[in-house]
């Protein structure tokens, strides 16, 4: 089943323009990390934010949690034409003592140049 | 040059036939893990092995089996059992248990049955 979800599906902007991207999710999480995937590739970790932190930035990446509301949200700023790719969230869940990351079904990020 | 190899890229098969796709890493990870991603989905979990002989059931076993004889190497079998089984399979590692630590992703295998 689905932890994380992604808001919106899709998502098309112009280069210079910022792209933000949201993630909702339903228990409660330890973590929750950001990945990119570029069309027929293997994934790429972004960031990694932990449940005691709110925000975190990673060059052009911003980062924030809220725990209250069980959501998250991706900031690029200043986008480029590379930065397109498929942007998902995974969170932890525990199973039977092993917490393994459950994926979200991911932003389509289209940035035209 | 560390990362995760996947092998091939590309895999064609026949309906009842069973197939391995190969999981190589040098990073020297305890942890491995294998998804299927179907198109416009997220991914979901196979398998996964927090360490060498050992493994555990994800949310979609039936149908796949894996073994875990060395540290580098998690290959996984697509069973003639397993209904649906065309889809882009990802292999990934990571150092110690998640979600603590990030997770290493191959490049994947595209697997298509007829």
């Amino acid at each position: 089943s689905q932890q994380g979800e992604e808001d919106p599906q899709a998502l098309s902007i112009q280069e210079g323009e910022n792209a933000t991207m949201n993630c909702s999710y339903k228990t409660s999480i330890n973590n929750l990390q950001w990945y990119r995937q570029n069309s027929g590739r293997g994934l790429v970790h972004l960031i990694l934010i932990r449940s005691n932190e709110r925000e975190k930035h990673s060059g052009r990446l911003r980062v924030t949690l809220d725990t209250s509301k069980k959501s998250s949200s991706l900031l690029i700023t200043a986008s480029r034409a590379a930065d397109t790719a498929s942007y998902f969230c995974a969170t932890d869940r525990m199973n039977t003592g092993f917490q393994k990351l459950v994926f979200g079904t991911g932003t389509r990020l289209l940035v035209s140049p | 040059d560390g990362g995760i190899t996947q092998s091939p890229k590309y895999l064609f098969r026949k309906e009842g036939q069973n197939v391995t796709l190969s999981c190589e890493q040098n990073l020297n990870h305890d942890a491995m893990y294998w998804y299927r991603q179907d198109p416009g989905q997220g991914l979901r979990l196979i398998y996964y092995s927090q360490i060498v002989n050992d493994f555990q059931k994800g949310d979609i076993a039936e149908g796949y089996s894996v073994s875990r004889e060395k540290k580098e190497s998690f290959p996984l079998t697509v069973t003639s059992a397993q209904k649906n089984p065309t889809a882009f399979y990802l292999c990934a590692s990571s150092i110690g248990q998640t979600p603590t630590y990030e997770q290493y992703f191959g490049p994947g295998t595209r697997l298509t049955v007829t």
